[in-house]
């Protein structure tokens, strides 16, 4: 099982790039979300997928635009990068979207933008 | 809003040492309390949850945290830390259980020294 797996691992972009952050995972699992860390605020929800065809903001959505086409891919799109969007991404999911089952999180991708 | 706060940034210990990493949450209603780890380079992992019932939780790792109500407190707790030990340390709390609404402390980072 690979788990969640997060690409590119590492990432510099200029302002007004555009990008994406691929997500995927093998564990047939509903709930998909996006995280941004950043130091001394923990982590922040970006936006979820409950299902595929299903998304939602979160706390911090603004910039960042999802899909859910397959159960398996919640890819992450940054349309016109900023360098307030400098930050360590996380993916995470799990099989349902509570607490009843485990959030399974991807290794990160750490984005720069200058 | 609920709100998670976390004490302390960072809290350096020597191998061997008890140790205490301090959360408090503020919420009105009822609410699910957790604890992640973040090992370096890694994303997330789940340390211990309380969803209801006895107040004390425990991990397999030997750790455990104490839900207590009248204090709006979820400690975390180890008698005797490791060089192992050594990660970041995220409470999390959700006033409902689902991920969506899930927020994160700022994080401690607990370094143990031999």
């Amino acid at each position: 099982n690979a788990g969640v797996t997060q690409t590119p691992k590492f990432q510099v972009l200029k302002t007004g790039q555009s990008m994406t952050l691929q997500c995927a995972q093998d564990m047939n699992h509903e709930y998909m979300s996006w995280y941004r860390q950043d130091p001394g605020m923990g982590l922040r929800l970006i936006h979820y997928s409950v299902g595929a065809g299903i998304t939602d903001q979160g706390e911090v959505p603004n910039g960042y635009n999802v899909s859910r086409s397959t159960t398996e891919d919640f890819p992450l799109r940054l349309l016109s990068a900023a360098p307030s969007q400098t930050s360590v991404y996380f993916c995470a999911s799990s099989r349902f979207p509570s607490y009843n089952s485990p959030l399974h999180f991807g290794n990160g991708t750490r984005l720069t933008v200058t | 809003a609920q709100s998670v706060t976390q004490l302390d940034s960072q809290v350096p210990v020597f191998e061997e040492a008890p140790v205490e990493l301090r959360c408090n949450y503020s919420s009105s209603v009822s609410v699910y309390l957790f604890w992640y780890v973040q090992y370096p380079n890694q994303g997330l992992q789940l340390l211990l949850k309380y969803l209801s019932g006895s107040t004390l939780v425990e991990s397999i790792n030997g750790f455990e945290a104490e839900f207590n109500k009248s204090q709006t407190s979820f400690h975390l707790r180890k008698p005797s830390v490791h060089i192992s030990d050594t990660a970041e340390y995220f409470c999390a709390a959700s006033p409902s259980g689902g991920y969506n609404k899930l927020i994160f402390g700022a994080g401690t980072r607990l370094a143990v020294h031999p």
